[in-house]
């Protein structure tokens, strides 16, 4: 069964700061990843996918790579801002079923 | 364009009752997801749809939870005799096609909050 964990579960940096979220799991044969953010009392908002294929994406300030054979993908945020502050989730598709397994999240506050 | 749409935002109902929640999926998308979001829990798959036929359902956690999609577009989640522990949020999706191609597209969820 697959298992995704992220770390750390919750993170505070002063603006500016540049930072890394991480995610691992523990099955290697996915398809994709994907990283989503979300606001408080919100849904989720696709930030990036990345294909079983590729290492990396990257989105404007976000840069997300993937080493699919240690099980494991980071989100790095250059000079992070306030209206990053949310909670970040990374999510494999795996195997034959079309779903998504999430990660238990990180919660970034970046502060003034 | 318009994103994914979820009735109602939010839910109160007693425990026992029956529950409707409705997603209006992105013009076009083919496969819809159901997850639910509840504390203790994190988010989890309930069930999929690929046009109106529903090829997993393994998240569905009992027989009191079902599903259905028409037309191709809009889904209802039905929850029978509502129970304490289905509190949670329900995140609806959807996607051009099934398929880890795809992105997903997350609609706002509806708070069920059940007493």
């Amino acid at each position: 069964k697959q298992e995704v964990t992220q770390i750390p579960a919750a993170l505070s940096v002063p603006e500016g700061e540049n930072l890394v979220l991480n995610c691992s799991f523990t099955d290697s044969a996915i398809y994709n990843l994907q990283w989503f953010r979300q606001d408080p009392g919100k849904g989720l908002t696709s930030l990036l996918l990345i294909q079983s294929s590729q290492r990396e994406q990257t989105s404007g300030r976000l840069n997300a790579s993937l080493d699919k054979s240690s099980g494991r993908s980071t989100l790095y945020i250059a000079a992070s801002q306030p209206g990053d502050s949310a909670t970040y989730l990374c999510a494999v598709f795996t195997g034959t079923a079309s779903k998504l397994t999430f990660g238990t999240g990180t919660r970034l506050q970046v502060t003034l | 364009g318009a994103g994914v749409s979820q009735s109602p935002s939010n839910k109160v109902t007693e425990k026992g009752k029956d529950v409707e929640l409705r997603c209006d999926p992105i013009s076009g998308h083919t496969a819809l997801y159901w997850y639910r979001q509840s504390l203790g829990q994190g988010l989890e798959f309930l069930i999929y749809f690929q046009g109106n036929s529903a090829p997993d359902k393994s998240g569905l956690p009992s027989d009191r939870f079902s599903a259905e999609r028409t037309g191709g577009s809009v889904s209802t989640l039905t929850i029978q005799r509502t129970q304490q522990e289905d509190s949670a949020v329900y995140l609806c999706a959807s996607s051009p096609r099934a398929g880890y191609r795809s992105e997903q597209y997350f609609g706002p969820g509806t708070r069920l909050t059940v007493t």
